[in-house]
Parts: structure tokens; sequence; C-alpha cells
């Protein structure tokens, strides 16, 4: 089981430009969520999807934030028309079941705005 | 929602003493309490959890204890290790319906020592 994997580890963004994150769960995760961790501080609970759905985005910024878990294929979190206050590592986490007990972490993707 | 408030934000420890931290929250729904070790640069790792129907739980030199009158938990790390030296979280969520989103506390920058 090859674990939470996102990719890239590091992307840098002139500001204005999209950013695209991916996430692939664990074998078997259907749960996936999406975190940010600015320097120093603690993890920001971003957006909560199973497959084809958005089940709590109470934590996305209202504007340039989307977030989608298709059918096939890895988890996408899009930023459009980045700012340098994106900056951030954003975390993708997934679990077997709707509970979020035993939240499996990514390594994360490091995102710097220039 | 819940609000996590975590103390220390920092905590430097002689190899071979006790370290403590504390986390307190708001939700008397929450009754989910993971901790999670976070290295530099790396992903955040569940280390030890608890629920509210248990009153401490250890796991070799790692133990944590909740009080639910007083809405607090703590983490216990004895006979610390230089490789203990890393970020702490500590989380709080509900699990009654399912769909439920941890929330983090800001985290304690634990040195050890040598």
């Amino acid at each position: 089981n090859a674990g939470v994997m996102q990719n890239p580890r590091h992307l840098v963004r002139r500001r204005g430009q999209e950013a695209r994150l991916r996430c692939s769960p664990m074998k078997g995760h259907s749960h996936v969520y999406w975190y940010r961790q600015l320097p120093e501080e603690g993890l920001k609970f971003m957006v909560y999807l199973q497959k084809e759905n958005i089940i709590d985005e109470s934590g996305m910024p209202k504007e340039r934030f989307s977030a989608e878990f298709p059918k096939e294929g890895p988890s996408i979190l899009r930023i459009q028309q980045v700012v340098r206050g994106d900056s951030a590592a954003y975390f993708c986490a997934s679990s077997p079941t709707a509970t979020n007990e035993k939240l499996f972490f990514g390594s994360g993707t490091q995102l710097s705005v220039l | 929602g819940e609000n996590v408030e975590q103390h220390p934000s920092t905590l430097s420890v002689q190899e071979g003493d006790s370290a403590v931290i504390k986390c307190t929250y708001s939700d008397s729904a929450s009754n989910y309490f993971p901790w999670y070790k976070q290295e530099l640069g790396k992903r955040p790792q569940l280390i030890i959890d608890i629920r509210s129907n248990v009153g401490e739980k250890k796991d070799q030199r790692i133990a944590v204890t909740l009080n639910k009158t007083a809405k607090h938990f703590s983490l216990h790390i004895t006979e610390t290790q230089p490789e203990d030296s890393a970020v702490y979280f500590c989380a709080a969520s509900p699990i009654r319906f399912g769909n439920e989103k941890l929330t983090f506390g800001t985290g304690t920058r634990l040195t050890i020592i040598p």
C-alpha cells in the first residue's frame, strides 16, 4: 500500500497563475480531506470530499478555491489567480470510513507564490 | 464549531525527562481526540488517540489523559529521547453521524536537549 500520494511536492507559481494540487488516497479509502498549514501554525481544515461529492467545504475560501474528487483519478485542489497569501503547505488526508478516525496524511505540497 | 487550544507552543526538556502538552476544546459533543507528530518537512502521523469513554490510554512511553468535565486532554511523553523532537498537534472531533472533520490545535514544538 503506497499510502496517500500527493504531487507535486513543491509548486512555484507567479501571482495570478493557477495552482493544481493532486491527491491520491490510500487504496480502499474513499474519504479525502484537504488541510492548509501556514508556517508555524496548525492544520486548518479546508474541505472534505467523498467520491464525486463535496461533503463539507466550510473551510474553503469563497473565491478562487475549488476541489473535486472524481469517480476516476485523484482528488484535485485548484487555486485560481494565486496571491502571495496562498503560499503554504497543503496536506491531503484519507480515511476508509466517514468517521475520520485514523487519518492518513500525504507528504504535502509546498506552494510558493512569487 | 469546535475550537481547540494547545499549550505550550514550544517546549524544551532534557533527554530522559518527561514532557506534557495540554489541549482544551469547546464542543461538548467532541468524543474523539487524536495526537499527531510532525517531524520537520514530513507528514503528520498519528501517534495515539483516545475516545471519550476512556479517561486514559497508554502506549509504551506515550500516554493521553482526558477530562471530559473540564474539556481538556493531555499528551504525556516519558523518558524522552532525541527522536521525540518534533511538532505535536492535538485534535478533536465529534463522531456521531459520520462525515465529521478534525479540528487541530496550533501545535507544540518539542525539543529534546541531549
